[in-house]
């Protein structure tokens, strides 16, 4: 995972409380993305980024915002966590629109809500 | 709704046999596709892509891509056991990401 780091690696917290996890890479990437990984579901896109301030929603975006203030790090907050949201989080990051290139993905963020 | 579909497996094979590894895709549109591989408790990573119809080879591994039946595939020759992992194949959706299966677990057996 060179280049490419997320924090923290796992996390237990409580429904209801806000979380952000954090994703930093050093590989001047343009696109940076945030997956969820669920036994059954494979790997689903929450949000994206195609530039500093330049976000979009993927196709499980409720309940999760994103920021981008800088090109190297991309964070992902749960408003107010709940128990659907436990799950693996990776971050990935590409250089080229679409992941054409494909993607280099964070060693991830297990995240388990009580 | 675009998709990939894989059968989830798991599949077995013997320790020096040809592994082949299916994937179907709804989405015509898409040109690139991409096998990443994923060992346990660890991040996907990225080890075959192919943009054209036909094979790409690229030492034990070759991707086969056939667009008219929307069909990527896999081989593994000489399987090891280092080989078993889950295998995830992406597809590009022409909106700045990648749509993934949801992967087929592989066996080698030594």
């Amino acid at each position: 995972d060179a280049g490419i780091t997320q924090s923290p690696r796992h996390k237990v917290t409580e429904t209801g409380t806000p979380v952000t996890l954090r994703c930093h890479q050093t590989e001047n990437h343009r696109y940076m993305y945030w997956y969820r990984q669920d036994p059954g579901h494979g790997l689903r896109l929450i949000h994206y980024s195609y530039g500093v301030k330049d976000t979009d929603k993927g196709e499980v975006s409720d309940g999760y915002s994103v920021s981008r203030s800088k090109t190297e790090d991309f964070l992902l907050t749960l408003e107010s966590a709940t128990s659907s949201q436990t799950s693996v989080y990776f971050c990935a990051i590409s250089d080229l629109s679409g992941g054409a290139n494909g993607y280099t993905f964070g060693s991830g963020t297990r995240l388990t809500v009580v | 709704q675009k998709e990939v579909e894989q059968n989830s497996g798991p599949l077995s094979v013997p320790e020096g046999a040809i592994a082949s590894l299916n994937c179907t895709y709804s989405d015509r549109g898409s040109q690139s596709f991409f096998w990443y591989r994923q060992y346990s408790g660890k991040s996907p990573e990225l080890i075959m892509f192919i943009y054209s119809n036909g094979d790409k080879e690229d030492g034990r591994f070759t991707a086969q891509l056939n667009k008219a039946s929307q069909y990527v595939s896999l081989l593994i020759r000489d399987s090891q056991p280092s080989d078993s992992a889950t295998y995830l194949c992406a597809v590009e959706s022409g909106a700045n990401n990648l749509f993934f299966g949801t992967g087929t677990r592989l066996t080698v057996i030594p």
